[in-house]
């Protein structure tokens, strides 16, 4: 069954540096999101992304915060300077039609900033 | 504003009982609402949808009930099982491209 993927499983970083988490949405979908997790905490919307272009975004993806479709099959998130508070579980999800449809998740990517 | 909360942080049900698990919403112009599964190190997992012209979904051995007049949404599960051990969110659309997720209830299924 086809599954969305992520890349690393766990990213150490020290605060200010970037980092690029890296997914591969499943092959035929359209509609490719990210998503945060703070431990213990809800699961937040950052970005939705569409055509090649952002499709709308919450308040937490500030100018530090950018999305890319590189290639045909990559989807990737930059987080220029990471801060303390960047440390999250950052969730790849993807959907063959829009956010009003099943989306597919992936396995996570855990952020440590320290 | 946007929000969806649950009412209950924690639910412990015994094994072959049936689970209910409550969440409210606020915003009127949500059409689409969606329960995911969350497991300990996993992503979410889609369970079950329901759209705003409906009011009850079933599936396989859950039911979505969404009431419109009080904002307020549900997801049954029958015959609960140890495998059903898990965070289970509700998450709203306005028809946009941003879902919102609720807080999460932990459900714990006892042997």
């Amino acid at each position: 069954e086809p599954e969305v993927t992520q890349t690393p499983s766990h990213q150490v970083t020290q605060m200010g540096q970037e980092v690029i988490l890296r997914c591969v949405p499943i092959s035929n979908h359209l509609y490719f999101y990210w998503y945060r997790q703070i431990l213990g905490q809800k699961v937040e919307f950052l970005v939705s992304f569409y055509n090649n272009e952002i499709s709308e975004k919450s308040e937490i993806f500030d100018d530090q915060f950018s999305v890319e479709r590189p290639d045909g099959s990559n989807f990737t998130l930059k987080i220029r300077s990471t801060k303390l508070e960047d440390s999250a579980m950052y969730f790849c999800a993807s959907s063959a039609q829009g956010a009003d449809n099943e989306q597919f998740f992936g396995p996570g990517t855990r952020l440590t900033v320290l | 504003g946007e929000s969806v909360g649950l009412h209950l942080p924690t639910l412990s049900v015994q094994e072959g009982d049936n689970s209910i698990i409550n969440c409210a919403y606020s915003n009127s112009a949500s059409d689409y609402f969606i329960w995911y599964k969350q497991e300990s190190g996993k992503g979410p997992q889609f369970i079950i949808d329901i759209r705003s012209n409906m009011d009850k979904r079933q599936g396989q051995r859950v039911t979505v009930l969404l009431n419109k007049t009080v904002k307020h949404l549900s997801l049954q599960i029958a015959a609960t099982q140890p495998g059903d051990s898990a965070v289970y969110f509700c998450a709203e659309n306005t028809g946009g491209f941003k879902t919102i997720f609720g807080a999460g209830t932990r459900l714990f299924v006892k042997a």
